[in-house]
């Protein structure tokens, strides 16, 4: 079965730093690109990072470009999201996607729980 | 980068109803178009993908269409499980973006 699993999340001052995990199992991980989505509390879906399956190519979302680091290892099967310079509207739940694609159109196959973020003083 | 608008923002309706949901980019994204559903407290979940193929384990009351920037989701008979938020999401860029989501409430 395929599963990822979110943790890290917290209460963080803002201009703080957090590290976000999400491990995963049940597939060849580094086959897939791996997302991070967050969602604000009663607000929609914003795509935030994702990292390809080597790990060799990233993209942010502009709203945290320079403050976010997406990265993987790839022998451990877990995806991270470094998120410094924390401000109070990245307080959110983060979840982690998985990127399948069929005849290369891809979407998010399998997400995470979830781990909420909160960044208040 | 590109801007998904769906519409309606909210959506009443009943058990047994056909209702449909739009969603328009704001360039041409081909097929690249994808559908999720969100429970209160709930990971959202695959519905549809490429535009209108059915994702596995969902049920075939669920469909959806469109290519270019004009796509429909519809649901032929609500069933009580139905009744959640729905995302449309385009995969044509790099970097996703989504709708802004309509949300499905029982009349």
């Amino acid at each position: 079965e395929v599963q990822l699993l979110e943790s890290g999340g917290g209460l963080v001052q803002p201009g703080g730093s957090l590290r976000l995990s999400c491990a995963a199992s049940g597939f060849t991980f580094t086959s897939y690109a791996i997302h991070w989505v967050r969602q604000a509390p009663g607000k929609g879906l914003e795509w935030v990072a994702a990292i390809s399956g080597s790990g060799g190519v990233t993209y942010y979302a502009d709203s945290v470009k320079g403050r976010f680091t997406i990265s993987r290892d790839n022998s451990k099967k877990t995806l991270y999201l470094q998120m410094n310079s924390l401000r109070a509207e990245d307080t959110a739940v983060y979840y982690c996607a998985k990127e399948f694609q069929v005849l290369e159109e891809p979407h998010l196959d399998c997400w995470g729980q979830g781990t909420l973020v909160t960044v208040s003083s | 980068d590109i801007q998904m608008t769906q519409s309606p923002s909210s959506l009443s309706a009943s058990v047994g109803d056909r209702v449909s949901i739009t969603c328009r980019a704001s360039q041409s994204i081909s097929s690249y178009l994808n559908w999720y559903q969100q429970k209160p407290g709930k990971a959202p979940k695959l519905l549809i993908y490429a535009a209108s193929s059915l994702q596995s384990g969902i049920p075939s009351r669920f469909s959806g269409s469109g290519s270019g920037t004009d796509f429909t989701l519809t649901i032929s008979s609500l069933q009580p499980e139905d009744f959640a938020t729905y995302y449309c999401q385009q995969s044509y860029s790099t970097r996703y973006t989504f709708g802004q989501g309509t949300k499905l409430e029982i009349k």
